[in-house]
């Protein structure tokens, strides 16, 4: 079983600074790591995700997240921020050896990313 | 292409009252989830399908969750008799591969 650590509940920033989400997991096994947004009102919406190859992963709206296994940290970073920006921010994990009908991502508590003009 | 749609996107509900919520998945996505998100935590698996077969749902409360997926396509989540610890987004989303689909999700607030 697989289980994800979201660090920070709540991240202030000011507009144009830069930002860091942290995120860990612990596994037995190897893993498939993603990023979702969450705006106010709806659904989940994927960011980035990192199956396999290059650690350093690039998403939508300028993040990028970088894969780090020997931390078993998968941080969400975004050099300049927008106000659009602030929502909710989950960071997820799931059994990378796990066929498609049985993929079962578990999900962190949240990061809500607050962006100050 | 079309989102995964969900209805009602709000239900204010008396405890002891019965709910159900609807989901259509993106066309050709045979597997489908529903998960429960409470205020302030990241969403919770209740239930997954691969086309109408259940492959886990050992998180569902059965003496008052149900949910079916017949013929493979959309989905119904209901609750009978609703708890106020029921007061919760109920999520679904859909996939093909890796990759999940949310819906919108449905503002359940049990009073």
């Amino acid at each position: 079983a697989q289980s994800v650590t979201q660090l920070d509940s709540q991240v202030p920033v000011f507009e144009e600074a830069p930002v860091e989400l942290r995120c860990n997991y612990s596994s037995s096994v190897s893993v498939y790591l993603f990023w979702y947004v969450q705006y106010p009102n709806q659904g989940l919406q994927l960011l980035l995700k990192y199956l396999s190859g290059s650690t350093l992963v690039k998403g939508i709206n300028g993040f990028e997240a970088e894969f780090n296994k020997s931390q078993t940290s998968f941080h969400l970073r975004k050099p300049s921020v927008h106000i659009s920006d602030t929502a909710e921010y989950f960071c997820a994990v799931s059994d990378a050896g796990a066929s498609g009908g049985s993929y079962i991502p578990t999900f962190g508590r949240g990061t809500s990313l607050i962006v100050h003009p | 292409e079309a989102g995964v749609a969900q209805s009602p996107r709000y239900k204010i509900i008396e405890k002891r009252q019965s709910v159900a919520f609807w989901c259509n998945p993106i066309s050709g996505h045979a597997t489908l989830y529903w998960y429960q998100q409470i205020l302030g935590q990241g969403p919770k698996l209740l239930i997954q399908f691969q086309n109408n077969g259940v492959v886990d749902d050992s998180q569902l409360p059965k003496d008052r969750f149900s949910a079916e997926r017949l013929k493979g396509v959309d989905s119904t989540l209901k609750i009978q008799p609703a708890k106020l610890e029921d007061s919760a987004v109920y999520l679904c989303a859909s996939s093909f591969s890796y990759e999940q689909y949310f819906g919108p999700g449905t503002r359940l607030t049990v009073t």
